[in-house]
């Protein structure tokens, strides 16, 4: 167990649901990173967080995609109307800023299946 | 383009054999990069990190080692296990230290035979 935690770990949706789910990392780290991963490939980033401010965003994370971090704490990543494409493992990761390590501490992921 | 990739096969090896995993990356400039092992299921856990200044780094049975001019890293687990088995990643550190960005590369999945 890293620290970081997920919820759900798996969610089953029809095509044009909308999903959310929540990622809560180690609570003194202030950088938050959400990754996508599909099955035989490695975690593809999405989008980061310092504190509340998302920082960057992948050209992946289309207009369906949203995340927040609204107390710099948790984050939640919503996907709307989803797609069969959507189908993945959801990963975050937490790091702080000021340590004095790279390291990234990953959740166990969010599956999402689309049917 | 920019591509990392691993072995492509996965890797079987005996108990007891050091098992050597390569990663070789075009068009990326990394400032470090890191190593995590992956259980089905699971998250990535962190193994390792050499930095573009490094020739080698070592943690117990594990070695790493980076070369920025053949644009190649090798992982090295000395006296494999059964319980080595699992897929490793290596990620590059973009962006350097201030966005602590990864880009994984596909994964080489080693299989430890007893």
């Amino acid at each position: 167990d890293t620290g970081v935690s997920q919820d759900p770990r798996h969610k089953i949706t029809k095509r044009g649901q909308n999903v959310t789910f929540r990622c809560d990392p180690i609570s003194e780290h202030n950088r938050l990173y959400w990754y996508r991963q599909t099955l035989g490939q490695g975690p593809e980033f999405l989008t980061y967080f310092q504190n509340e401010a998302q920082l960057e965003k992948s050209r992946l994370l289309s207009d369906r995609f949203s995340a927040e971090r609204p107390k710099g704490s948790f984050s939640t990543l919503e996907i709307q109307r989803t797609e069969q494409g959507d189908s993945a493992m959801y990963l975050c990761a937490s790091w702080m800023t000021s340590g004095k390590t790279y390291e990234q501490y990953f959740g166990p992921g969010t599956r999402l299946t689309v049917t | 383009s920019q591509k990392i990739e691993q072995n492509s096969e996965a890797l079987n090896i005996q108990e007891g054999k050091t098992a050597t995993l390569t990663c070789n990356y075009t068009n990326y400039s990394p400032a470090y990069l890191q190593w995590y092992r992956q259980d089905p299921g699971r998250g990535p856990v962190f193994l390792l990190l050499i930095r573009e200044n490094e020739k080698e780094k070592r943690k117990e049975r594990l070695k790493v080692t980076f070369d920025t001019t053949l644009k190649q890293s090798l992982f090295h687990i000395t006296a494999s296990q059964p319980a080595d088995s699992a897929t490793y990643l290596c990620a590059l550190g973009v962006g350097g230290g201030a966005t602590n960005k990864l880009i994984f590369g596909t994964g080489t999945l080693l299989a430890v035979q007893p």
